[in-house]
């Protein structure tokens, strides 16, 4: 099955800098890539997905790429606010389950 | 319903009794995950059922856990004979298919005491 590895696993950065998430995959048949958003308490939604025919995709101050040839994605937030302090996860799917990463819990210093 | 619905939000339960949690996905969507997450914890893949498959319950951890989906609506999880390390928060998520945004529950609580 699919095997999806995230690093860090923490990660601290001071307001207005960047953080940058990283996640690889097992499977190379994975064709769709969500990144998800835990605040402290609720539950995981969904800030920005990617699918298997684009290189990157950029939503305000969130974007993600895809390296299908080695097989990893990463996620890019650029000037960090307080309000992104959160546990990330990324995720895979091939038409199949969504499998998970282990989460990165960000925190933005003011 | 607008979302995910679970209930129990919140269950304390003694040490050895059974517990059923309920997760109502949104109408239509025929991809419905159980997840648990210990505190501070990431998101560990327990069921998934996809339309009228046979579920996936490759991640259930002991045969004290088990899972239906009805009617291709309604899930429920079962804990028999629960144990302290059973504690944690049970999410449900459902999607339109196996390749679309998840959409999580807000979860049930479960203290085993």
């Amino acid at each position: 099955g699919e095997n999806v590895e995230q690093h860090p696993s923490t990660l601290s950065v001071q307001e207005g800098d960047s953080a940058v998430i990283k996640c690889t995959y097992s499977d190379s048949a994975s064709n769709y890539f969500p990144w998800y958003k835990q605040e402290l308490g609720k539950r995981p939604q969904l800030i920005i997905d990617i699918r298997s025919n684009v290189g990157e995709k950029k939503d305000q101050r969130i974007a993600v790429t895809l390296n299908k040839t080695a097989k990893h994605f990463s996620l890019h937030i650029t000037e960090t606010q307080p309000e992104d302090s959160a546990v990330y996860f990324c995720a895979a799917s091939n038409d199949y389950k969504l499998s998970f990463g282990a989460g990165t819990t960000v925190t933005v210093r003011a | 319903g607008a979302g995910v619905s679970q209930s129990p939000s919140n269950k304390v339960t003694e040490k050895g009794k059974d517990v059923e949690l309920r997760c109502d996905p949104i109408s239509g969507h025929t991809a419905l995950y159980w997840y648990r997450q210990s505190l501070g914890q990431g998101l560990e893949f327990l069921i998934y059922f996809q339309g009228n498959s046979a579920p996936d319950k490759s991640g259930l951890p002991s045969d004290r856990f088990s899972a239906e989906r009805t009617g291709g609506s309604v899930s429920t999880l079962t804990i028999q004979r629960t144990q302290q390390e059973d504690s944690a928060v049970y999410l449900c998520a459902s999607s339109l298919a196996a390749n679309t945004e998840a959409f999580f529950g807000q979860g049930t609580r479960l203290t085993v005491v």
